[in-house]
């Protein structure tokens, strides 16, 4: 059974910094692409960043280009950096399907709630 | 920049009644790459048809997708109580921006 669990949400001011990992499990990690979904409070979801299987092609939406820096071992993470108050969601770690099309999500993690806020 | 606009907002139905879920592109795309998730409250979304059509695994054959170019469609043949949600259409693919619509409810009239 896949599991995703992500971590090291919390409460970070602006222009803080904040690194989310997602362990992954049951199946072979290597080989899929893995996503960063997010959700604001109340509102719909926004993809945030895809990495490739082997780590050697990365793609973030527009809203955190340059702030963002998805990574991958045996875990997955995103590093945040200069954190807005718009950045406040709930963060999901997805994986795709073994269709070989980036960007369709068959497993999800349950979420880590990262609240930017002075 | 591609955006997918779904209506209505919310659809209010009782049990048993057929549902019509609407995504509109503004920009024709290839239909393989549409896809729809569900999503209830407190929980991650599920995904239920790709390829504009096709089901995932383990979705009942009362959920199904159609449509090309700009214009796709997801149908609740009949509304059972857990299918009361929140359904969002999604771009993904050939393309490295992977957009969502913003979400159609239905809820419980």
């Amino acid at each position: 059974e896949v599991q995703l669990l992500e971590s090291g949400g919390g409460l970070v001011q602006p222009g803080g910094s904040l690194r989310l990992s997602c362990a992954a499990s049951g199946f072979t990690f290597s080989s899929y692409a893995m996503s960063w979904v997010r959700q604001a409070p109340g509102r719909g979801l926004e993809w945030v960043s895809t990495i490739a299987g082997s780590g050697g092609a990365t793609y973030y939406a527009d809203s955190v280009k340059g702030r963002f820096t998805i990574s991958r071992d045996s875990s997955l993470y995103l590093q945040m950096t200069s954190l807005r108050a718009e950045d406040t969601a709930v963060y999901y770690c997805a994986k795709d399907t073994s269709f070989g099309d980036f960007g369709l999500f068959d497993s999800w993690g349950q979420g880590t709630l990262v609240t930017v806020s002075s | 920049e591609m955006v997918l606009t779904q209506s209505p907002g919310a659809l209010s139905l009782s049990p048993g009644d057929r549902a019509t879920l609407s995504c509109r592109a503004s920009q024709n795309f290839y239909s393989r790459y549409l896809a729809w998730y569900q999503q209830k409250p407190g929980q991650a979304p599920r995904l239920l048809i790709y390829g504009a059509s096709n089901r995932a695994t383990g979705i009942p054959d009362r959920f199904s997708g159609s449509g090309s170019g700009t214009d796709f469609i997801l149908t609740i043949s009949r509304l059972e109580p857990e299918d009361f949600a929140v359904y969002y259409c999604q771009r993904y693919g050939s393309s490295p921006t992977f957009t969502f619509g913003g979400g159609t409810k239905v809820e419980i009239k």
